[in-house]
């Protein structure tokens, strides 16, 4: 059974610094995604990961891929207010395409002025 | 994003009575999953459908579930006889291609009373 765990569940950080958050899963997986969620509302998509390696930036988050260590993070680069969000990651099954997401337990970030 | 809506947002209902939750995918996708989300959990799968069949469901997704796509465009999740931890947050999700990434509706809130 796939297991994706996050850590830190709960992270409070200053405007201006940088952090990372993990995320390890048990079993190999062809494709890793990043959401976000603001409070009371949906997923938002924010990358998909496909490949060892793989390196995707947008704004100030950044995430990457090592699936030999199968290990993801989401770095975080001189944080703003807006950032503030529940960041979940998700694995997708070995099978490439349709296939169910186990999610992780989810990172609460909250960035304090 | 594509959009995918849900309705009701909202649901609220007495334990023991039946409720359906609808999902309108972008039109000519196949794949169909159905998520929930107990306040402040992690994100949970409850089943996948795929050329008007169930291709995966979890544990969560006993007897009082259903799925159908009734009329090839709106997709149903039916829960025939609620029950307090029914409560929750509900999400479709549905991905372009079979290798797209899956993208979430807004969700139905589900109170069960």
């Amino acid at each position: 059974e796939l297991k994706v765990e996050q850590n830190p569940l709960f992270l409070s950080m200053q405007e201006g610094k940088n952090y990372t958050i993990y995320c390890n899963y048990s079993t190999t997986s062809d494709r890793l995604y990043w959401y976000r969620q603001d409070p009371g509302k949906s997923l938002e998509s924010l990358f998909v990961l496909l490949s060892n390696g793989a390196v995707k930036q947008e704004g100030r988050l950044m995430a990457s891929l090592d699936t030999k260590a199968r290990l993801s993070t989401l770095h975080i680069t001189a944080a703003v207010h807006d950032l503030s969000a529940t960041y979940f990651c998700a694995v997708e099954g070995k099978n490439f395409g349709n296939e169910k997401l186990t999610f992780g337990t989810g990172t609460r970030l909250t960035i304090i002025p | 994003e594509p959009e995918v809506t849900q309705t009701p947002s909202h649901q609220v209902t007495q334990m023991g009575q039946e409720v359906i939750l609808r999902c309108v995918p972008i039109s000519n996708h196949l794949y169909f999953y159905w998520y929930r989300q107990i306040l402040g959990q992690k994100v949970e799968f409850l089943v996948s459908f795929y050329n008007n069949e169930i291709s995966e469901k979890s544990e969560i997704f006993d007897d009082q579930f259903s799925v159908e796509r009734p009329d090839g465009s709106n997709f149903t999740l039916k829960i025939r006889s609620t029950k307090l931890e029914d409560s929750a947050m509900y999400f479709c999700a549905s991905p372009r291609t079979v290798t797209d990434t899956q993208y979430f509706g807004p969700g139905t809130r589900l109170t069960v009373l």
